[in-house]
């Protein structure tokens, strides 16, 4: 089981480009959990999805941040048109059922914007 | 709103030293509490949860409700046990967790 994998590792992206975060959960998981790691800050929450739904986007920006899960594929977090305050370290993490404090995490999507 | 506050940036330690890494939670009720590690260039791992009450890599942390505390502690450190650490709790079997902004644990030679 290769756990839960993002990619890519490291991001790079001018400001105005757009940028897409892949998550592939570990095999057997339905739920995904995006988390947003600014720097010098702790982890926090972004959105909460299912295989095609949406649970919980609370934690997500207003504008210019989306996220999917679609029935086939990886869940994917896109950015449009990033601006430099973007530039963070983007978690996912899975598990196989609602209320499981077996999150499985990724290793992470480092985002830098220039 | 409820926080959880990692005071240390930073500990370096020597190797064989006892190490402790201080967490505060504010929530009131009767939250779950976790350690997550990070080794270097890895995955954010589960080192271990209060409700277990368990011993991780001779890592132990005790609940203190009256201090709202979960600090981790290990008697005698080694050098793989660097890497960083992050305290977070969950209230009430929601899906969210809350994360510290980590300690960074350097244990030198």
């Amino acid at each position: 089981n290769a756990g839960v994998m993002q990619n890519p590792r490291h991001l790079v992206r001018r400001r105005g480009q757009e940028a897409r975060l892949r998550c592939s959960p570990m095999k057997g998981h339905s739920h995904v959990y995006w988390y947003r790691q600014l720097p010098e800050e702790g982890l926090k929450f972004m959105v909460y999805l299912q295989k095609e739904n949406i649970i919980d986007e609370s934690g997500m920006p207003k504008e210019r941040f989306s996220a999917e899960f679609p029935k086939e594929g990886p869940s994917i977090l896109r950015i449009q048109q990033v601006v430099r305050g973007d530039s963070a370290a983007y978690f996912c993490a899975s598990s196989p059922a609602v209320v499981d404090y077996g999150y499985t995490f990724g290793s992470g999507t480092r985002l830098t914007v220039v | 709103a409820q926080r959880v506050t990692q005071p240390e940036k930073l500990l370096s330690v020597f190797k064989g030293a006892p190490v402790e890494l201080k967490c505060n939670y504010s929530y009131s009720g009767s939250p779950e509490l976790f350690w997550y590690v990070q080794y270097s260039r890895q995955r954010l791992q589960l080192l271990l949860r209060h409700i277990s009450r368990e011993s991780i890599k001779g890592f132990t942390a005790d609940l203190n409700k009256g201090e709202t505390s979960f600090h981790l502690k290990k008697p005698f450190a080694q050098e793989e046990d660097s890497a960083m650490y992050y305290c977070a709790q969950r209230m009430d079997s929601s899906y969210k967790l809350i994360f510290g902004s980590g300690t960074r644990l350097l244990v030198r030679p």
